[in-house]
């Protein structure tokens, strides 16, 4: 199955600035997908990542709070935005192809 | 709105033991259904996949079993070893094949030397 480099593992930012997380995948992915796991909770999608094209957001996540790139079918990029302490939780990115699902290792994030 | 849910939210076994994981989805209308072990700080390793049209599937001491029509889906886990500790997640996939899934809160299981 393919691997998913994902980085940075961890930061720690300041409010207001914003942090941008790359995914890598090791060979072609049919689709690219963001999740976003707050503390204690469960996996939450937020965007379906196109490639060449925007992003596909759920309720309640919007471009410029979460834009997303994908410029190829192995690699995208999510930003998170003018941060707030809110937006700490772990980022996900995940790619679907002929073998299935595989995850990144995940982005802890924690904005003071 | 599809809805997961899994019970129970967390579980705490000795080691030897066999158990079950439950997951229920309240739209009947799945593509799939995936069972994922995660480790803490890492990510999601998938364990097992049921299309809709079947009804179980097998890896190793590992067994998933789905019953579309009723909402609900088993994973079990059979001679349970304290490497086995992990939360596992359960996840729906659409009808519309979007790749969309939907999680469940996760079991986190223990298994005591």
């Amino acid at each position: 199955s393919a691997v998913i480099s994902q980085k940075p593992s961890r930061d720690i930012c300041q409010r207001g600035t914003s942090l941008t997380i790359q995914c890598q995948v090791d060979s072609q992915v049919t689709m690219m997908f963001w999740y976003r796991q707050q503390p204690g909770q469960s996996l939450t999608l937020i965007a379906t990542a196109n490639q060449g094209s925007e992003a596909t957001y759920e309720s309640g996540f919007v471009i410029d709070k979460f834009p997303i790139s994908r410029p190829n079918l192995t690699f995208s990029t999510l930003t998170v935005s003018n941060m707030s302490p809110e937006d700490s939780s772990i980022y996900l990115c995940s790619g679907e192809g002929a073998y299935g699902y595989t995850f990144g290792s995940g982005t802890r994030l924690t904005v003071v | 709105k599809q809805e997961v849910t899994q019970i129970p939210a967390a579980l705490s076994v000795p080691e030897g033991e066999n158990l079950v994981l439950n997951c229920s989805f309240t739209d009947s209308a799945i593509y799939n259904l995936q069972w994922f072990r995660q480790d803490p700080g890492k990510g999601l390793t998938s364990l097992l996949l049921i299309q809709s049209s079947q009804r179980e599937q097998t890896s190793g001491r590992l067994n998933a079993s789905l019953d579309k029509s009723s909402g609900r889906s088993t994973l079990y886990i059979a001679a349970s070893q304290p490497g086995d500790s992990a939360t596992y997640l359960c996840a729906v996939s659409d009808s519309g094949n979007t790749g969309k899934l939907i999680f469940g809160q996760g079991t986190t299981l223990q298994v005591k030397p």
